[in-house]
C-alpha cells in the first residue's frame, strides 16, 4: 500500500494557466507538508498543515494556494503559472510534534511550465 | 537562522567505505537527520541523531557531535544502488531545512 501518494506524477502546462496537485497519506500522521525542489535538488519548504490547520507558510507567493480537507489530505492550487514555478513538488507527512525528524515523501510531481 | 554545508559531490568505488560530512550553524539544535535521494525518486529518512554518538542502521551510520556543529553519514561496503543524493537536515520551528545534497556516485 502506498504510504503518501500524489496525482498527477507529471503536469505540463502553459505560462498563465491554473493547476493543481492532490496528495492524500494513509500514515494516520497528524502532520503534512508541500516541498519544492528546484533543478539544483535545493529541497525547500513551503507549508505545513497539522491536523487540517497551516501552521508553516514560507514566503510563498499567494498564487501557492494549498487547501486541506482532512488530516489525510493536502491539496496545492497554482495561479498563473510562471516559468519559474518549473520544478519537482513533494508532498511529505510525519507524525506530529517532535517527529518532524523523520518525514514520509510522495513519489514528487514534476511540474514543467513552458 | 539555518545554515548547512555538505559536499556537493564524492564518488567511490564498490565495496569501499564513504564518509559524507554535514557541518551546521543553527540557533537551537534540535538534532540531525539523513535522508536519501535517488534520481527520480522521493528523499527517504535514513537517520535521526538527536544525541552525540553514533547511530547505526545496517550498512549505514551516522554520526554528531554537537559541540563542533559537525555531523556524517558512513556508508560500508558500497553498492552500485548507494549512488543517489544525500541530505542532511535539521528541524528548526515545525519544519526541516535541508542542506544542499551530496551526489554520491559509486564505481564499479
Amino acid at each position: 500500500d502506498t504510504a503518501v501518494s500524489q496525482t498527477p506524477k507529471y503536469l505540463v502546462t502553459q505560462m498563465g494557466n491554473d493547476k493543481s496537485i492532490k496528495c492524500e497519506q494513509n500514515l494516520g500522521h497528524d502532520t503534512m507538508y508541500w516541498y519544492k525542489q528546484d533543478s539544483k535538488k535545493f529541497l525547500k519548504i513551503m507549508f505545513s498543515y497539522n491536523n487540517k490547520e497551516l501552521i508553516i507558510n514560507e514566503t510563498v507567493p499567494n498564487r501557492f494556494s494549498p487547501k486541506s480537507p482532512d488530516k489525510a489530505h493536502l491539496n496545492l492550487h497554482i495561479n498563473s503559472l510562471e516559468l519559474g514555478d518549473s520544478a519537482v513538488y513533494f508532498c511529505a507527512s510525519s507524525e506530529a510534534g517532535t517527529s518532524v525528524n523523520e518525514q514520509f515523501f510522495g513519489p514528487g510531481t514534476r511540474l514543467t511550465v513552458l | 537562522g539555518q545554515s548547512l554545508e555538505q559536499p556537493s559531490e564524492v564518488t567511490a568505488v564498490e565495496g569501499a567505505i564513504v564518509q559524507i560530512n554535514c557541518t551546521y550553524q543553527t540557533s537551537g539544535f534540535y538534532g540531525l537527520s539523513w535522508y536519501q535521494q535517488h534520481d527520480g525518486g522521493a528523499p527517504t529518512f535514513l537517520s535521526y541523531n538527536g544525541l552525540d554518538g553514533l547511530e547505526e542502521t545496517g550498512r549505514f551510520s551516522s554520526f554528531l557531535s554537537r559541540s563542533d556543529s559537525y555531523g556524517y553519514l558512513l556508508l560500508q561496503e558500497l553498492q552500485m544502488k548507494d549512488s543517489a543524493s544525500y541530505f542532511c537536515a535539521v528541524p528548526r520551528g515545525g519544519k526541516l531545512i535541508f542542506g544542499q545534497g551530496t551526489e554520491l556516485s559509486v564505481k564499479p
